[in-house]
């Protein structure tokens, strides 16, 4: 079954412990992408990365860290977490068909940040 | 910084009714994804515009993409329960990148 997988689904963690949520995908895509969803601020963007080993800031990038060593792996870094980076963070994987960027998103990691 | 202003944020309709919802900005956008996401999962995608003035139709949806590719409509024809959701567009960057943009959302409620 082509899907995102993200781990944990959920995370309760302390100021300044640092985080890994590891993203995958099963599809062979070349893009990739991580997104914070936030109440009446949709989806921001957090990172994206066009290939492996490229990499690059979205909107949101400050206070997190990504790594794209394998085609099929994504995770999101969290060196520092504080307060404000409590959210719902979703993972997102894309082919590149020309334009369309169409994106196949995970089920979600639910981080809060004490 | 590129927006894209979704309208209304919700809305609440009896079921059988029509609905527009409306993604503007003032940026142009490679392409319009159209989403929608069910509480506790990720979004799904329903469709992508890519040509200005393209319309789409998906049974009762009908997305519609501005000829200066600034904006979008989704239309819904008589809504079922079913239907309810948060409706999210997003732009796709239009300089060769994959920034994505993405709306506040449109919660949908549709009451039987």
């Amino acid at each position: 079954e082509a899907q995102v997988t993200q781990n944990p689904r959920y995370l309760i963690t302390v100021t300044g412990k640092k985080l890994t949520v590891t993203c995958s995908q099963n599809m062979n895509h070349e893009y990739m992408s991580w997104y914070r969803q936030d109440p009446g601020l949709g989806l921001r963007q957090i990172y994206y990365s066009m290939n492996v080993e490229v990499t690059d800031k979205g909107d949101v990038p400050e206070g997190y860290k990504v790594s794209r060593k394998e085609k099929r792996n994504f995770p999101l870094i969290l060196e520092s977490p504080s307060p404000n980076q409590t959210s719902l963070y979703f993972c997102a994987s894309s082919s590149s068909p020309g334009q369309s960027y169409e994106q196949y998103f995970g089920p979600g990691t639910r981080l809060t940040v004490t | 910084t590129q927006l894209l202003e979704q309208s209304p944020q919700f809305l609440s309709i009896q079921e059988g009714e029509n609905l527009t919802v409306y993604c503007n900005s003032s940026s142009v956008f490679s392409s319009l994804q159209w989403y929608r996401q069910e509480p506790g999962e990720g979004p799904v995608l329903l469709v992508t515009v890519v040509t200005g003035g393209e319309v789409k139709k998906l049974k009762r949806l009908t997305f519609q993409f501005g000829d200066a590719r600034k904006d979008s409509s989704l239309h819904i024809t008589a809504a079922q329960p079913g239907d309810t959701g948060l409706y999210l567009c997003a732009g796709a960057d239009d300089t060769g990148g994959f920034k994505t943009i993405f709306g506040a959302g449109t919660r949908l409620f549709v009451k039987a």
